[in-house]
């Protein structure tokens, strides 16, 4: 099984909302990434948990928030977006942090703001 | 400069041809290499790693030349369902092992 999984697949949410992207997976994966994703581009590293902490911040603006609450979960928390906010949003998990294996994505939350 | 830096694209190529797509990246520490392909409105999904000694998967090839930092992937006898965007993924540097890093993607194209 090499799933991961994203809620919700789609949202449109305003510029004075709270919301939260999820992502779960159960492969045993010790690291998880938060990518953004827009049109005719690549995926943009945003964040990447490592056991649990956060490891990487690619200098993201505080309007995107996230957490590891255990190791199979990662949310993205949402607030006070802007319209150049809306993307896919992708969670993605690898199985360790030696650097040498690969990374599984899920489908992706595909996010509006208006 | 990119960190990770792909052909410009889009490569328009008629079924049965071969093609070859290129990738550099500018960290010398990274540690693992792979491609990635991702349909239109789709997640990017794991075509193969890229090891120094090259591997191949079928009609797909990967090479790498650590020397040069270049990573390549040829595609043999095209298919229609080969077109996509073809993802170079870098992972792993001298501050952070799980750093995954994309290229900026190269569309190919397969017509009848």
């Amino acid at each position: 099984d090499t799933e991961v999984t994203q809620t919700p697949k789609h949202l449109v949410m305003g510029m004075t909302n709270k919301k939260s992207l999820k992502c779960e997976q159960h492969m045993g994966h010790r690291a998880m990434y938060w990518y953004k994703q827009k049109a005719k581009k690549p995926p943009e590293l945003m964040f990447v948990y490592s056991y649990e902490k956060l490891s990487i911040n690619e200098s993201v603006p505080s309007r995107f928030s996230p957490e590891c609450p255990n190791s199979s979960l990662l949310n993205l928390h949402l607030h006070a977006l802007q319209p150049e906010d809306s993307a896919l949003y992708l969670c993605a998990s690898s199985q360790d942090g030696t650097g040498t294996t690969e990374a599984f994505f899920g489908q992706g939350t595909r996010l509006t703001v208006v | 400069r990119k960190e990770v830096e792909q052909d410009p694209g889009p490569f328009n190529v008629p079924e049965g041809a071969t093609v070859a797509f290129n990738c550099t990246y500018s960290n010398s520490a990274s540690q693992s290499f792979f491609w990635y392909r991702q349909d239109c409105r789709k997640e990017p999904k794991l075509l193969m790693s890229v090891y120094s000694s090259g591997n191949e998967d079928g009609r797909f090839t990967a090479q790498l030349n650590r020397a040069s930092q270049y990573i390549s992937l040829l595609i043999r006898d095209s298919k229609l369902s080969d077109s996509a965007t073809y993802l170079c993924v870098v992972k792993g540097g001298a501050y952070n092992t799980d750093k995954l890093i994309f290229g900026t993607g190269t569309r190919l194209q397969v017509f009848p």
